[in-house]
């Protein structure tokens, strides 16, 4: 048990819907991550949240978004799901910024979202 | 899994025997790797990192070694045992960067028969 938690486990969903996925930090982890993981992409970098503020962003699609709040856990918003949206949505959680030296990032155990 | 539509590499190995996973990485750079192991379901699980200022790390029956001339990194698993059986990934950090982005390799299935 890494100590992310992430809920829900299972979503299944409508094209053209819209989802929360939920994320909670281990205990003193100021950092935040989503990752999805899907057949044809491999695990990609999404978004990085820093104790509340966007700290970077990778191939996120505009109409994904996220924040962090201030208990520091975080919600991934998906919408105008596709049948591609399809994949396992992952949260890691670290110390820091993520910058320099070593930040190690411990993962939830994921959602799985299934778009039909 | 969720990874078989990449086809990825497959190691298979005898309960006992040593096993090498093998990455290549592209951004010369990266300055910290890690290893993350990936069982059917779950998340990644950490496993061991390194620093680019280091060329091999040993952890408890893992060794990771790195030969940034080549931008390859290896993971060593001594005595593999049945519960090593997942996906393996490497990922790679920047240097110089501000933010904790990793990128991942596509991983390698790793399967122990008893």
């Amino acid at each position: 048990d890494s100590g992310v938690t992430q809920t829900p486990k299972h979503l299944i969903t409508a094209t053209g819907q819209r989802v929360t996925l939920r994320c909670s930090p281990r205990s003193g982890d100021l950092s935040v991550y989503w990752y999805q993981q899907s057949l044809d992409q491999g695990l990609q970098f999404l978004i990085q949240y820093y104790n509340g503020e966007e700290r970077a962003k990778g191939n996120i699609l505009e109409r994904f978004s996220a924040q962090q709040f201030p208990d520091l856990h975080s919600e991934l918003n998906l919408s105008s799901l596709e049948l591609g949206d399809s994949a396992l949505y992952f949260c890691a959680s670290s110390v820091g910024k993520g910058a320099g030296g070593k930040e190690t990032q411990y993962f939830g155990p994921g959602t799985r979202l299934l778009v039909l | 899994g969720e990874n078989v539509g990449l086809h990825l590499p497959t190691l298979s190995v005898q309960e006992g025997d040593n096993s090498i996973i093998n990455c290549a990485y592209s951004n010369s750079a990266s300055d910290y790797f890690i290893w993350y192991k990936q069982e059917s379901g779950k998340g990644p699980q950490f496993i061991i990192d390194i620093r680019s200022n280091m060329d091999k790390r040993q952890g408890q029956r893992v060794t990771v070694l790195l030969n940034k001339t080549v931008k390859h990194l290896s993971l060593q698993i001594a005595a593999t045992q049945p519960g090593d059986s997942a996906v393996y990934f490497c990922a790679e950090k920047g240097s110089g960067t501000s933010y904790g982005k990793l990128t991942f390799g596509q991983g390698t299935i790793l399967t122990v028969h008893p």
